[in-house]
This record gives structure tokens, C-alpha cells and sequence, in this order.
């Protein structure tokens, strides 16, 4: 019942380059979240945007929304290595208001 | 801040034992989640409680049980381990509806 899928699985880039993530979804959706999660711990929450969103700024990130083809995008900008960690989407299950289906991730390698 | 504890960040037990993790948030929050995550298959949702003594099945519920008897704690047992529930076991709360959820730092349990 996986929901989300997120291109590339893996990603190299250099320190103070831009970092793209892509997610793509089946089903109509009210809101997507992206998650990041350093090795060995847990998930934390970075971002909430709403259908009725297109782009959403937080700090270095910024997320976009395209319902009509089912995608979102997270870039980070001037990265750094700190921001090595896997990156997740993850959307409403179904019409369920409670539960979130995570995607595999990406994991984003920063080099100094 | 909202903390999310999980009782052991690692775990090893032995087949066929009864095992507990057990998990405790300090923001009364209604929902609560267990999940595990294995490489290449991202996290799959064990099973949900929206509420005391509430719970709803997840994706893999199959050789689990949870018990939520009070609000800010949930457990997920596993009746009787296999060397197949060797995994990394995540717990997540969050407020009513599509909110961030907010996770504990996981328990790497081992079944040998």
C-alpha cells in the first residue's frame, strides 16, 4: 500500500550545492509532509504543504506541489554536510485523516 | 518541544519470547504509531491508536499487539519473537488529524 515513491534513492553533491528530491503519489491527497531522518535515529518532520499550496519556504527548504501530476519536489539549497541524512515523503493513507504512508526515501550524502 | 521516548534504543532477545517496547510522550497527544523500518522497504505501519484503550490495524499487524491503557503511553508486543521481527522499531505521535508526527529515536531490536 506504499503511497509515496521518491527519485533519485540516492543523491552524491557537494557542499553548497542544491540538493532536488522528488516524490510522487497515486491517490488525491490533502496535504504531503517530508521527513528527514539521520542514521540510526528517528524521523523528524520538516515541512507540511496543503493541496491547495504550490510552494512552501522553510529556512534552506523549499517545497513544491503539482496535484495534477500527483508529484512534489523538497530542494534544499547551499548544502551543507550536516544535511547528510534520508529524506521521506509522506502522505494521507487513503481517506484515513490519522495515518501517514511513508515512501522508501532518498538518502543524500553531503560532501565536505 | 515534543518528546517522544522509546524505553531501549537496542534490544537482542531470543525466539519464541514475549517482547515489550514500550513508548511515552509528554504532549497529549491522541495519536499514537508504531512502525518499522527495514532497508529498501522504508517504514510500514504495525498498528495506530487514535485514542485510549483504541487502536486500528496497520500494513503488518500479523505477530503484534498493542496496548494503550493510558493516554501518553503505547506498547507494542510481540507474542511470541522470530528471527523475522529483527528490525528497527520506530513510535510516533501526533495531535488529531493530518499533523506532523513527532517520533522517538527507535529501538534496534535484534531476535537471535
Amino acid at each position: 500500500s506504499q503511497q509515496g515513491e521518491e527519485d533519485p534513492q540516492a543523491l552524491s553533491i557537494q557542499e553548497g550545492e542544491n540538493a532536488t528530491m522528488n516524490c510522487s503519489y497515486k491517490t488525491s491527497i490533502n496535504n504531503l509532509q517530508w521527513y528527514r531522518q539521520n542514521s540510526g535515529r528517528g524521523l523528524v518532520h520538516l515541512i507540511l504543504i496543503r493541496s491547495n499550496e504550490r510552494e512552501k519556504h522553510s529556512g534552506r527548504l523549499r517545497v513544491t506541489l503539482d496535484t495534477s501530476k500527483k508529484s512534489s519536489s523538497l530542494l534544499i539549497t547551499a548544502s551543507r554536510a550536516a544535511d547528510t541524512a534520508s529524506y521521506f515523503c509522506a502522505t494521507p493513507w487513503g481517506g484515513a485523516t490519522n495515518k501517514l504512508i511513508f515512501g522508501t526515501g532518498t538518502l543524500l550524502a553531503v560532501q565536505p | 518541544d515534543v518528546k517522544v521516548t522509546q524505553s531501549s534504543r537496542y534490544l537482542v532477545k531470543r525466539t519464541g519470547e514475549k517482547v515489550f517496547l514500550e513508548c511515552v510522550q509528554d504532549m497529549d497527544h491522541e495519536n499514537m504509531f508504531w512502525y518499522r523500518q527495514d532497508p529498501g522497504l522504508g517504514l510500514r505501519l504495525i498498528y495506530f491508536s487514535y485514542d485510549v484503550k483504541m487502536k486500528e490495524k496497520g500494513d503488518i499487524p500479523e505477530g503484534y499487539s498493542v496496548s494503550r491503557e493510558k493516554k501518553e503511553r503505547f506498547s507494542l508486543i510481540l507474542e511470541s519473537a522470530s528471527t523475522n521481527q529483527t528490525s528497527m522499531y520506530l513510535c510516533a505521535s501526533s495531535q488529531a488529524g493530518n499533523q506532523p508526527q513527532h517520533f522517538g529515536d527507535g529501538t534496534r531490536l535484534s531476535i537471535l
